[in-house]
């Protein structure tokens, strides 16, 4: 099936750094991701739609200014999370819309734990 | 999307078949029942969905109800790597490449 990876799968970093995340679609085109946000113990959150050439769709409550997404190839998607803090720290999954012998599936990353200190 | 409704957790003796149920009495005729599992910091992964047939696939199978209002993914013979959160999902469409709404998910725990 196609697959989805997403880059880095853990990340460190200081209060008030940036952080992206990279989202690629490995042998398909995808043009439409979407950014996803898990705490401990919870379901997983649509944070976004990333659509390729186009600005995002951002769920109610999510702060675009914050988490900026560029999706500026059928393969790459890319959430930045800017002057991060600690309650932004979270699991960040991505996922894109792709096909295996099945049919049209939605495809996941395998995920990033971002933690700021 | 229909809302639905899982146990939260459930345990299930390995090589044994584990039934999870989910309950979606709202489901309209034109949505799916769609499951996905998600292992412990990994992201989620399809299982497998259904409109109203039963379905088989190599991971699982579904069983739906004749009324639609409730499902039932068997994993036949659960493995310790089966341990995961499953997540039951009704939309519309037959494309399984939208965006999904999780809901709580039920915990299934496969033990020796």
């Amino acid at each position: 099936g196609a697959v989805v990876s997403q880059h880095p799968s853990w990340v460190i970093c200081k209060s008030g750094t940036s952080v992206k995340i990279e989202c690629r679609s490995l042998d398909f085109q995808a043009t439409t991701m979407f950014w996803y946000r898990q705490f401990p113990k919870q379901s997983l959150m649509l944070m976004a739609t990333s659509n390729e050439g186009s600005k995002a769709t951002y769920e109610q409550g999510v702060e675009k200014d914050k988490f900026l997404i560029n999706h500026a190839s059928l393969t790459l998607s890319t959430l930045t999370v800017t002057s991060a803090h600690p309650e932004d720290s979270s699991f960040y999954i991505c996922s894109a819309r792709g096909w295996d012998r099945a049919g049209e599936k939605l495809f996941f990353g395998s995920g990033t734990q971002l933690s700021v200190l | 999307d229909a809302k639905t409704t899982q146990p939260p957790s459930m345990d299930c003796a390995e090589g044994r078949a584990a039934n999870l149920p989910c309950n979606h009495s709202t489901i309209s005729g034109n949505e799916y029942v769609y499951w996905y599992r998600q292992i412990h910091s990994q992201g989620p992964q399809y299982i497998i969905h259904g409109l109203k047939n039963n379905e088989t696939n190599e991971m699982a199978s579904l069983i739906i109800t004749e009324d639609r209002k409730s499902s039932t993914l068997i994993l036949p013979h659960a493995t310790l790597r089966d341990t995961a959160v499953y997540y039951c999902i009704v939309r519309v469409g037959a494309g399984a490449g939208n965006m999904l709404t999780f809901g709580g998910g039920t915990r299934l725990m496969v033990k020796p």
